[in-house]
């Protein structure tokens, strides 16, 4: 059964950098796209960007773009979300999902609750 | 970016009842490349609907998707007590990829 597998949550302090992770089993990493959702608590969906760890192909929304780092390491195939400074406005949920070549979001992780509070 | 606005915010019906939830696009969604997707509290999403009109495997067929272009509809023609939660368009045609606000479908 394919399964993407999230990092635990997290409870930092503003300023502190995070790396979060999505680790897949059961598909070929490689051959697939892997995105990033966030969800604020009570809200809709917000789609961050996705990697493609084949050719490392990263894609960002504009919102994200230059606020968080996607990347993948194909040896563990494993996916990543990361931050340099965290903001309180950070905190939420994150999913990591998988999304086939001309298809939507197939697979999701169970999600990765950040805190970020002083 | 196209911008995807769902309607109505909230949708009170019966169970046995049709729901009929919409999803506009600012501008045409490439493809027709449009999923629905399903939330309940506490959980992950799960896809229903792609390509504007395609089960995804296991979805029931009451659930079923149409449109293309612009509008697009996610219609579940008898609801179950399990199909109580929030729905979510997004395009995956144009990016970045953009979802919809969301339609709760809540219990009257």
């Amino acid at each position: 059964e394919v399964q993407l597998v999230q990092s635990g949550a997290e409870v930092k302090k503003p300023g502190d950098s995070l790396r979060i992770s999505c680790k897949d089993s059961g598909s070929r990493f490689t051959s697939y796209w892997f995105g990033w959702v966030r969800q604020m608590p009570g809200k809709g969906l917000e789609w961050m960007g996705l990697i493609y760890p084949g050719d490392s192909d990263t894609r960002y929304s504009p919102s994200f773009q230059g606020q968080v780092t996607i990347s993948a390491d194909t040896s563990i195939s494993t996916a990543y979300l990361e931050w340099s400074s965290l903001k309180a406005s950070d905190s939420g949920m994150y999913y990591c999902a998988r999304q086939p070549g001309g298809y939507p979001f197939d697979i999701w992780g169970q999600g990765t609750m950040v805190t970020v509070s002083s | 970016e196209i911008v995807l606005t769902q309607s109505p915010g909230t949708l009170s019906l019966s169970p046995g009842e049709r729901a009929t939830l919409s999803c506009r696009a600012s501008q045409s969604v490439s493809n027709n490349y449009l999923a629905w997707y399903q939330q309940k509290p506490g959980q992950s999403p799960r896809l229903l609907i792609s390509g504007a009109s395609t089960r995804a495997t296991g979805i029931p067929d009451r659930f079923s998707g149409s449109g293309s272009g612009t509008d697009f509809t996610l219609t579940i023609s008898r609801l179950e007590p399990e199909d109580f939660a929030m729905y979510y368009c997004q395009q995956y045609g144009n990016s970045p990829w953009t979802f919809g606000q969301g339609t709760k479908v809540e219990i009257k």
